[in-house]
């Protein structure tokens, strides 16, 4: 079992720019989770998803930022325009009933200068 | 709402003592309970979790944790601490119904020294 995948595992960008960060979640897992870790807020839930379908978005931070989940296989999680407040660790984690739990992947440290 | 507290930034544990980092919660209902561990520029790593039945749970690498209820905590510890032990523990919570998505609290650094 490859693990929830994330990339890229690092991004350097310029303010203004988009960023897209990519998460594979491990097969048959059901429920998918953005977290963003940073030093003043700690690990925070962005948005999770339900087979494919957002379940709970309020913890994006404003209209700059946007998550999509085409398939079971695959979601991405938008900022544009972004911002150097942006600058966090953001990480996938994907979760199945059975189990119960939620399997992260490695994340993406996101730079914006 | 639902809340988790991680009363030290840092623990400090000589190797092959015992260790304990703390974790109190508050939740409406019933609680579902996580330890998760994070190395340097790594993820989370799932240690272990409380869902119902003994309060005693163990996990993965020697760790366990202790459920009471009356308390609202939810300790780690582990009986001899390693060198390698050295991370970051992380607590979280979410309740049995409805929303999925895990409360963490801020993170306890632990250091174990030879």
């Amino acid at each position: 079992d490859a693990g929830v995948i994330q990339s890229p595992r690092h991004e350097v960008t310029e303010m203004g720019q988009e960023v897209t960060l990519r998460c594979k979640p491990i097969s048959g897992h059901d429920y998918l989770f953005w977290y963003r870790q940073t030093m003043m807020r700690g690990l925070e839930l962005l948005i999770y998803f339900n087979n494919n379908v957002p379940i709970d978005d309020s913890g994006m931070p404003e209209d700059r930022f946007s998550a999509k989940m085409p398939n079971a296989s695959f979601s991405t999680l938008k900022i544009q325009p972004s911002e150097p407040r942006d600058s966090a660790v953001y990480f996938c984690a994907s979760n199945s009933l059975p189990t119960d739990t939620q399997y992260f992947g490695p994340g993406t440290r996101l730079t914006v200068l | 709402a639902q809340s988790v507290a991680q009363p030290e930034d840092q623990v400090n544990v000589a190797e092959g003592n015992p260790l304990t980092v703390k974790c109190t919660y508050s939740v409406s209902g019933n609680p579902y309970l996580f330890w998760y561990v994070q190395y340097p520029n790594r993820g989370l790593q799932f240690l272990l979790k409380y869902i119902t039945g003994d309060n005693l749970v163990k996990g993965s690498y020697g760790f366990e944790a202790e459920f009471n209820k009356s308390q609202t905590s939810f300790h780690l510890k582990k009986p001899s601490a390693l060198v390698s032990d050295s991370a970051l523990y992380f607590c979280a919570v979410r309740d049995k119904s409805g929303r999925r998505a895990l409360t963490f609290g801020s993170g306890t650094r632990l250091q174990v020294q030879p």
